[in-house]
């Protein structure tokens, strides 16, 4: 059974320019939640999608943007990077939503690097 | 307070010892706990979960959880050098996951 598969894994990208990472779930994995990770931050919660629904939103500016298809598949968005923004995104599966099971597991992705210069 | 924390080490132990890993959180309605294992550039993979007090056992890893003292906690038996990583904590209080900045374990040869 394939896992969390993100892409790119790796990408440079300029101050101001935007950015759209990719993420396919776990065969029958429903939810779709993304992580920022730095070394200063730890994993901050991007947001979760569920049904094509975003379902919770972690606080980030507007600039962070997402959404999810029919298939489940994810995408996020990040426009007018900024230096900051710098950092492994992870994508994680589950097969529903977040707290709506006691044992419901998230499964990461192997992350997209972003670097913005 | 933060909503989950950890000691972020480095903890260092002995091959063959017991590692010791803990993590209190704040929102006490909060209803399952994750151990994640992650090793430099890699993505965290899951060790295990717990949702009820007391001990869960998987191999060499125990989770304990106590509820009233809002504490979890990972030991890891026999500790190996490839146990080296950083261990993240992750809490569920509902709609999100919420990860402790984890504890990096040295296991000394």
């Amino acid at each position: 059974k394939a896992g969390v598969t993100q892409t790119p894994r790796y990408l440079i990208k300029t101050r101001g320019q935007q950015v759209t990472l990719s993420c396919s779930p776990i065969s029958g994995h429903r939810s779709v939640s993304w992580y920022q990770q730095t070394p200063g931050q730890g994993l901050q919660f991007l947001f979760e999608y569920f049904s094509e629904t975003q379902r919770n939103k972690g606080n980030f500016p507007g600039r962070f943007s997402g959404r999810q298809f029919s298939n489940s598949r994810s995408e996020m968005n990040v426009s007018t990077l900024e230096l900051g923004d710098s950092a492994l995104y992870l994508c994680a599966s589950s097969i529903s939503r977040t707290g709506s099971l006691p044992g419901n597991t998230i499964y990461f992705g192997e992350g997209s690097w972003l670097t913005v210069v | 307070q933060k909503e989950v924390e950890q000691n972020s080490g480095p903890l260092s132990v002995p091959e063959g010892a017991i590692a010791s890993l803990n993590c209190t959180y704040s929102d006490r309605g909060s209803q399952s706990f994750f151990w994640y294992r992650q090793y430099s550039g890699k993505s965290p993979e899951l060790i295990m979960f717990i949702y009820s007090n007391g001990d869960k056992e998987d191999g060499r890893f125990t989770a304990q959880l106590n509820k009233a003292s809002q504490y979890v906690s990972l030991l890891i038996r026999d500790s190996q050098p490839s146990d080296s990583a950083t261990y993240l904590c992750a809490v569920n209080g509902g709609e999100k996951l919420t990860f402790g900045t984890g504890t990096r374990l040295t296991i000394i040869p």
